[in-house]
């Protein structure tokens, strides 16, 4: 079974561009996460979707990062201009539908550099 | 007061040894209680899992949860240099089903000196 996959690994823009992320999440998992880890803190919730329904995005920061999932297959993250602020590292994760607490499977992350 | 409190403080320990990590947290409604390990460049992955109060243990591993306290430790026993990790504690309370939002602490970094 394959894992749950992020592109780019990382990625290098400036303040003001745009930048999108992609996960593939697990195939058959019907819950998709998206967290974030900024420098010197914890990794947060940022939003959840459920096939290509967005659950809760309440851990979204502000209007500028965009989350859809396509067919409730692969999801993307955009970050529409990025600040310094939005550097970190971004964590996608996936989980089977409808499981009570079902465990989490993360991918290896897209560390977002923004200069 | 953050939900969960992780000293992030680096830990090195010899081969063998026994290491104890711990966290605490603020929310009474949290009933899951993991920790998952991440190497570097990695994305964290699950190594204990418990519901509510009580201990499990996998293997030389052993998770300790006090919800009296508010107080989750996690034992690794016979420390071995592969288990050089970060160690991150998380929790969720019981949400909508399927959704599983967790809220992590910081992380330990652990080092197993062959």
């Amino acid at each position: 079974e394959a894992g749950v996959t992020q592109f780019p690994s990382h990625s290098v823009i400036e303040k003001g561009q745009t930048v999108t992320l992609r996960c593939d999440p697990i195939s058959g998992h019907d819950n998709l996460y998206w967290y974030r880890r900024v420098m010197g803190k914890e990794i947060k919730f940022l939003l959840h979707f459920v096939k290509e329904s967005k659950q809760d995005e309440s851990g979204m920061p502000n209007n500028r990062f965009l989350a859809e999932r396509t067919g409730g297959t692969y999801s993307t993250l955009k970050v529409q201009p990025a600040e310094l602020e939005d550097s970190g590292v971004y964590f996608c994760a996936s989980s089977r539908g409808f499981v009570d607490n079902s465990p989490l499977h993360f991918g290896n992350g897209t560390r977002l550099t923004v200069t | 007061q953050k939900e969960v409190e992780q000293d992030p403080g680096p830990l090195s320990v010899p081969e063998g040894a026994i290491v104890s990590l711990n966290c605490t947290y603020s929310n009474s409604a949290f009933q899951y209680f993991m920790w998952y390990r991440q190497y570097s460049r990695k994305g964290p992955e699950l190594l204990m899992y418990t519901y509510s109060s009580g201990n499990k243990e996998d293997g030389r591993f052993t998770a300790q949860v006090d919800k009296s306290s508010k107080y989750i430790s996690l034992f690794i026993r016979d420390s071995q240099p592969s288990d050089s990790a970060t160690y991150l504690c998380a929790m969720s309370a019981r949400l909508n089903y399927g959704n599983n939002r967790l809220a992590f602490g910081k992380g330990n970094q652990v080092v197993v000196i062959p």
